[in-house]
């Protein structure tokens, strides 16, 4: 049974910092892309950042660029999210996703269960 | 950057069939996938390449899509399909992951 399991999550200051991680079981994960995907609170889904199989491919959301960092440890079986420069709006459950794969590319094909950043003084 | 337009909120009641729509200029040449979220709770795909449903989920669900428009139809909706629907695509390159602003199914 795949699992994902995020943590790290908490309340930090404003331009403060976070690291989140996911922890992987139940498939080999070194085969598989994964994601950060958040929910502010009311609010709707929005994509993060993904990371490819291997770590050489990396991307981010517009308004995370230049403050978050994707990465895992495939010997871990590990996804982490380093948070730097936190702002009020990135007060939201983080969710850990792991992607499934279509002839048109990639969808959250399982989820954690989300770990809540707070960013506030 | 690329955008999902869904409404904001669909109202049916218990047995009537609940349409919930998605558009995007890239739907014509790339999959929609439907996830439903209930409070409190981790999103579930309930429809996957415009028309699969995985297993586990009930027949009433269903999806179709034609052009820059995919829908999720909920035949006979019931109570316990009141959540927040989302959307899902890709962009152009196939590689960012998009979603659909979300819609809220009211069953009452």
């Amino acid at each position: 049974e795949v699992q994902l399991v995020e943590s790290g999550g908490g309340l930090v200051q404003p331009g403060g910092s976070l690291r989140l991680s996911c922890a992987a079981s139940g498939f080999t994960f070194s085969n598989y892309e994964m994601n950060w995907v958040r929910q502010a609170p009311g609010k709707g889904l929005e994509w993060v950042s993904d990371i490819s199989s291997s770590g050489n491919t990396i991307y981010y959301a517009d308004s995370v660029k230049g403050r978050f960092t994707i990465s895992r440890d495939n010997a871990k079986n590990s996804l982490y999210l380093q948070m730097n420069s936190l702002r009020a709006e990135d007060t939201a459950v983080y969710y850990c996703a792991r992607a499934l794969y279509s002839g048109s590319g990639s969808y959250p094909g399982y989820w954690g269960q989300g770990t809540l950043v707070t960013v506030s003084s | 950057s690329y955008e999902l337009t869904q409404p904001p909120s669909v109202s049916v009641s218990p047995g009537q069939t609940a349409r919930i729509t998605c558009s995007g200029d890239e739907l014509p040449k790339k999959y929609a996938y439907w996830y439903q979220q209930k409070s409190g709770q981790a999103p579930v795909l309930v429809i996957y390449e415009d028309i699969q449903r995985p297993s586990g989920i009930p027949e009433r669900f269903s999806g179709s899509s034609s052009g820059t428009m995919a829908t999720l139809t909920i035949s006979g909706a019931q109570v316990e399909d009141e959540a927040d629907y989302y959307c899902y695509s890709t962009d152009s390159s196939g590689v960012l992951w998009v979603f659909g602003g979300g819609t809220k199914l009211t069953v009452l």
